[in-house]
């Protein structure tokens, strides 16, 4: 049963602190999204790679975030220094693009929920 | 930008047919998808559309007009297990990718 796997689940961690999540996508998929989710602003797009390349990361703050893909079994979101409005859950989503066969659909991960105190 | 607006909350009774609106204004069109999310879990893929009509799917249907910017998400014989957060996103589709921006989502409450 193929599926999205995020590390860690849970997050606990102090201001100041580095936070990394990890992410393995569906294997084959070539797209690959970090989303964030709080109650506030539902879910936001942080960044989108296609093929392992950044394609958008408008959505994240530049200062503390950074999405990489080291090869194609893995995504990673790093935040460095986390600050307490960082605080949410973070979903990792991989998919084919639209086309053909394939809907478009994302299948998302079962998200790390970070706290920072 | 993409701006997508659906209702917050909710209510129907186990076994009526309920439908939760979404509209949207874009900069260029797109598809329009509707994922389920039950509290605490990942969101999780129910229907798209990308011409106007409605797409029916067992027990759920999805609408869309695109002269509108308008969709709706309809259920029917509604089970308790329905109780869910139901997100509306659009997005472009294109060989460059499906990167959708989602609604704030509507919390759907299903009541015996």
């Amino acid at each position: 049963d193929a599926r999205v796997t995020q590390t860690p689940r849970h997050k606990v961690t102090e201001m100041g602190q580095e936070v990394t999540m990890r992410c393995q996508p569906i294997l084959g998929h070539n797209t690959v999204f970090w989303y964030r989710q709080t109650m506030m602003q539902g879910l936001e797009l942080l960044a989108y790679f296609r093929n392992r390349a950044p394609l958008d990361d408008s959505g994240m703050p530049k200062d503390r975030f950074s999405a990489e893909m080291p090869d194609a079994t893995l995504a990673t979101l790093k935040i460095q220094p986390s600050e307490p409005r960082d605080s949410a859950v973070y979903f990792c989503a991989s998919g084919f693009p639209y086309g053909g066969s394939n809907t478009g659909e994302l299948f998302f991960g079962e998200g790390s929920r970070l706290t920072v105190l | 930008g993409q701006n997508i607006d659906q209702p917050t909350e909710m209510t129907a009774t186990e076994g009526a047919i309920v439908q939760i609106n979404c509209t949207y204004q874009t900069s260029g069109f797109n598809g329009l998808f509707w994922y389920q999310q039950h509290a605490g879990e990942a969101p999780t893929f129910l229907s798209y559309n990308v011409l106007d009509g409605l797409e029916e799917k067992g027990r759920f249907s999805s609408f869309l007009s695109r002269s509108k910017g308008y969709s709706y998400l309809l259920l029917k014989e509604l089970q308790m297990k329905d109780s869910a957060s139901y997100l509306c996103a659009v997005g472009p589709l294109n060989n460059a990718g499906n990167m959708l921006t989602f609604g704030g989502g509507t919390r759907l409450m299903v009541k015996p």
